[in-house]
Parts: structure tokens; sequence; C-alpha cells
């Protein structure tokens, strides 16, 4: 397996509750992007983390928020949950460098929003 | 526009047939291409890369036209566990951008 691993695997909530979920990379990928997946969809880019900083963000807004450590983990915390934030929460994390190309995707976390 | 579109499918063939499909992208900037493979409710895997030359894994054949902006991708000997969804993906710089995936569905 690609040795990223997620947690939750599921999770519930209701709307306008907040959650954190977190990624677990491999040693030595500093790299780390958070993609949403819903239903029917392809995974949508959230934003990246390149050694502890904000290198890139999609089309999300800022109740969308992550955070990377040291340690090669990483959170993705997303506040005021609606009701479309249900979806497939997807990490992926990269080999040194800014190269992303080889990305190693985690099994995901399923977040429903009620 | 879409970053990435892909045919929806699904495509629902036979075990043994031969299916194809494709995808384009409007980033003329993007720089590598890919095509993952997703099972239901699982992670994307990486399938392959795809190369301006074209290039095989095994039964999979990868074809790429910069001109056209265009991606295609042929399964040969279709088996059942070939049933899959097939991501189109292209990393325009920072990023990989994903389309919304082409279902296959390899019957007995």
């Amino acid at each position: 397996e690609t040795g990223v691993t997620q947690s939750p695997t599921h999770l519930i909530k209701t709307r306008g509750q907040q959650v954190t979920l977190r990624c677990s990379s491999q040693s030595g990928h500093n790299t780390v992007s958070w993609y949403q997946q819903a239903l029917g969809q392809g995974p949508q880019f959230i934003f990246q983390y390149y050694r502890e900083e904000e290198n890139g963000r999609g089309n999300f807004p800022p109740r969308f928020s992550g955070l990377q450590f040291p340690n090669y983990s990483s959170e993705l915390n997303v506040n005021a949950l609606e009701l479309d934030d249900s979806a497939l929460y997807l990490c992926a994390s990269s080999l040194p460098g800014t190269n992303i190309d080889t990305q190693y995707f985690g099994p995901g976390t399923r977040l429903t929003v009620l | 526009r879409k970053e990435v579109e892909q045919d929806p499918g699904p495509f629902n063939v036979p075990e043994g047939a031969t299916v194809a499909f494709n995808c384009t992208y409007s980033n003329s900037a993007s720089q590598s291409f890919f095509w993952y493979r997703q099972d239901c409710r699982k992670e994307p895997k990486l399938l392959m890369s795809v190369y301006s030359s074209g290039n095989e894994d095994g039964r999979f054949t990868a074809q790429l036209n910069r001109a056209s902006q265009y991606i295609s991708l042929l399964i040969r000997d279709s088996k059942l566990s070939d049933s899959a969804t097939y991501l189109c993906v292209v990393n325009p710089g920072y990023k990989l951008s994903f389309g919304a995936g082409t279902t296959v569905t390899v019957r007995a």
C-alpha cells in the first residue's frame, strides 16, 4: 500500500459544526495535498502544504483550512459545515521537493453532514 | 469550462472486448498527464502516466495529443477486474486536476 493513512474512516456531523480530518504521510514526504470528492465527481483540489506552509489553494472558501506538522502528519479543518461538504476527503503525499506528479493517496475519510 | 472533461459512460463491455475512451483538458500549459483507476468507495490509484509518444502497459495503451489537448485510454482483452472508474488527470502546475471519471463495467 501507499503508506498514507487517514482518520477517521467515516464521520457524521451536523450543519454548522466543525470537523478535523487527519492524514499521516510517508516519512520524508514533505508535500501533502488535500482533495474533496463529491459523489459522482472527480477529486477537487483543496490545498497543498509544503514544509508546513500552504503552497497553493483551489477554489474553496476560507472555512477550509489546514496544517502540516514536522512529523509529516497534516490536518484539514472545516468550519461551519454545510450539507454540500458531504464527500470523500483524500490526502495525498508526494516525494521530497515540489514535484507533485507522484502522489500517494490515503484511503480517505467519508464525511456526511446532516 | 471544466479543466478536465471526460465521457462519464458507463461503458458496459463483455470480457475479452476492447474499450476506449477519451478526455480533453483546457490548460494548454499542462505538464504531465495520467490515468488513475478508482474502485467503488476507494482511493484513486495511479494506472499509468501518459507520454506524448504514446505508451503501453500490458493491456492498457494511453495516447496524448497536445495539439488537440486530448488524452485517450484503450483497454484490450478486458477482464472482469478492469471494472472501475477511470479518472483522467492533468498536472497544470502545482496540483492534480481530475476529470469526473469514466465508468467501465466488464461483464462475464
